[in-house]
């Protein structure tokens, strides 16, 4: 139980496009969605909490206005990296967790970004 | 503000030999801890989890580690590595949150954990 499907697992972009990535929870219902960044050999960086049907709560230093968060259900977030540039590519990793605070954070497999 | 350290970054062991992965965190409170395991490429999987009763906690794969509050600790323990543990270990608290705040937990920098042969 508790899987979280990401999507997709890699994607190479053009330097100026945008890339949609989505954050699935299968078999249960995600009352919040986080969003972290992880580069090599690194720990995860929070990079945003989103609630449904709330906007998202950045973490400081994040753009909102270049890694856009939606989370327009309680199953399905998306992040969007808009306008992306070399800098940007990175292991995008969403993770999902339900109802109580004290459940643990459930992962998807991550998403490797390369922007050429 | 909590605070998770896991001061080795990296562990090479033999396989079938013991092994301990140090997490030490700073809380004023009372906190949820936890052990992910990473494999190279992909996502975060819970191994055990801390949340309240008894302070040893077993986990899949024969991990097992020990809520210790004095000494701020949550190390993880395994009597037998196999080759297939080879990977990276994070470990993660979270406090009790502010009035109408969320737990959001804080990851360590994790621990490369090398099995050799």
């Amino acid at each position: 139980g508790a899987v979280v499907s990401q999507h997709p697992s890699w994607v190479i972009c053009k330097s100026g496009t945008s890339v949609k990535i989505e954050c699935r929870s299968l078999d249960f219902q995600a009352t919040t969605m986080f969003w972290y960044r992880q580069f090599p050999k690194q720990s995860l960086m929070l990079m945003a909490t989103s609630n449904e049907g709330s906007k998202a709560t950045y973490e400081q230093g994040v753009e909102k206005d270049k890694f856009l968060i939606n989370h327009a259900s309680l199953t399905l977030s998306t992040l969007t990296v808009t306008s992306a540039h070399p800098e940007d590519s990175s292991f995008y990793i969403c993770s999902a967790r339900w109802d109580r605070d004290s459940s643990p954070l459930h992962f998807g497999n991550g998403t490797r970004l390369t922007v050429t | 503000a909590q605070s998770v350290t896991q001061l080795d970054s990296q562990v090479p062991v033999f396989e079938e030999a013991p092994v301990e992965l140090r997490c030490n965190y700073s809380s004023s409170v009372s906190v949820y801890l936890f052990w992910y395991v990473q494999y190279p490429n992909q996502g975060l999987q819970l191994l055990l989890k801390y949340l309240s009763g008894s302070t040893l906690v077993k986990g899949i794969n024969g991990f097992e580690a020990e809520f210790n509050k004095s000494q701020t600790s949550f190390h993880l323990r395994k009597p037998s590595v196999h080759i297939s543990d080879t990977a990276e270990y994070f470990c993660a608290v979270s406090d009790h949150p502010r009035a109408g705040g969320s737990y959001i937990p804080t990851f360590g920098r994790g621990t490369s954990l090398i099995v050799h042969p």
